[in-house]
């Protein structure tokens, strides 16, 4: 069975500082990695991924993750963090072959603080 | 590309009654799938289709919960006899089934809630 562990629900961090968004996962075959951003009252907006290739992923507006087999991991960084940061980060994750369902982490709010 | 669209956006009824949403998958995707998400928490599989075939249920969905995607287009989920532990944030999304990627795109949602 595969799960996804977002430690921490809430972050705060100051405009311009790092953000880290830590998520941990399970998965008995090699797993597809995701972060999706949720901004009030919208979908899911595909943030990166990570499939197969190179460990350190790029996405959209500045953020990357690393995928790290050895710890299970991939979390969220971003080296400066801007007010329109703030939103609900998701982590998911799925079978790498032949795709279907996704397992979702809880979710971490990022607070931006001016 | 229009994007995954989903309607209604908000829909209250009342305990007992029926629901119906509707979601329009992108139009190239052959995959769709169904997530439920309750406040405070990130969102659940539902159920998904790989064309007009229904591949995936989940146990959390109950005999009151039926998804149908006729001619592989647009899909329905109906929520007969209402409850309360339905009110939820209902999300639809699409995706290719081939590809090197098949990451999902997600429609805005049908926020249900139940009085």
């Amino acid at each position: 069975a595969q799960s996804v562990t977002q430690l921490g629900s809430h972050v705060s961090v100051s405009e311009g500082a790092l953000v880290l968004l830590r998520c941990n996962y399970s998965s008995s075959v090699p797993p597809y990695l995701f972060w999706y951003v949720q901004y009030p009252n919208q979908g899911l907006q595909l943030l990166l991924k990570y499939t197969t290739g190179a460990t350190l992923v790029k996405g959209i507006n500045g953020f990357e993750a690393e995928f790290k087999k050895s710890e299970t991991s991939f979390h969220l960084t971003k080296p400066s963090a801007h007010m329109s940061d703030a939103a609900e980060y998701f982590c998911a994750v799925s079978r790498s072959s032949n795709t279907g369902k996704l397992i979702f982490g809880q979710g971490t709010t990022l607070q931006v603080k001016p | 590309d229009t994007g995954v669209s989903q309607d209604p956006r908000h829909k209250i009824t009342k305990r007992g009654q029926n629901v119906t949403f509707r979601c329009d998958p992108i139009s190239e995707h052959n995959r769709l799938y169904w997530y439920r998400q309750t406040l405070g928490q990130g969102p659940e599989f539902l159920t998904y289709f790989q064309n007009e075939a229904q591949l995936e249920k989940s146990r959390l969905l109950s005999d009151r919960f039926s998804a149908e995607r006729p001619k592989g287009s647009f899909s329905t989920l109906e929520i007969q006899r209402t409850e309360q532990g339905d009110s939820a944030m209902y999300l639809c999304a699409s995706s290719r089934d081939r590809g090197p990627s098949y990451e999902q795109y997600f429609g805005p949602g049908t926020r249900l809630t139940v009085t």
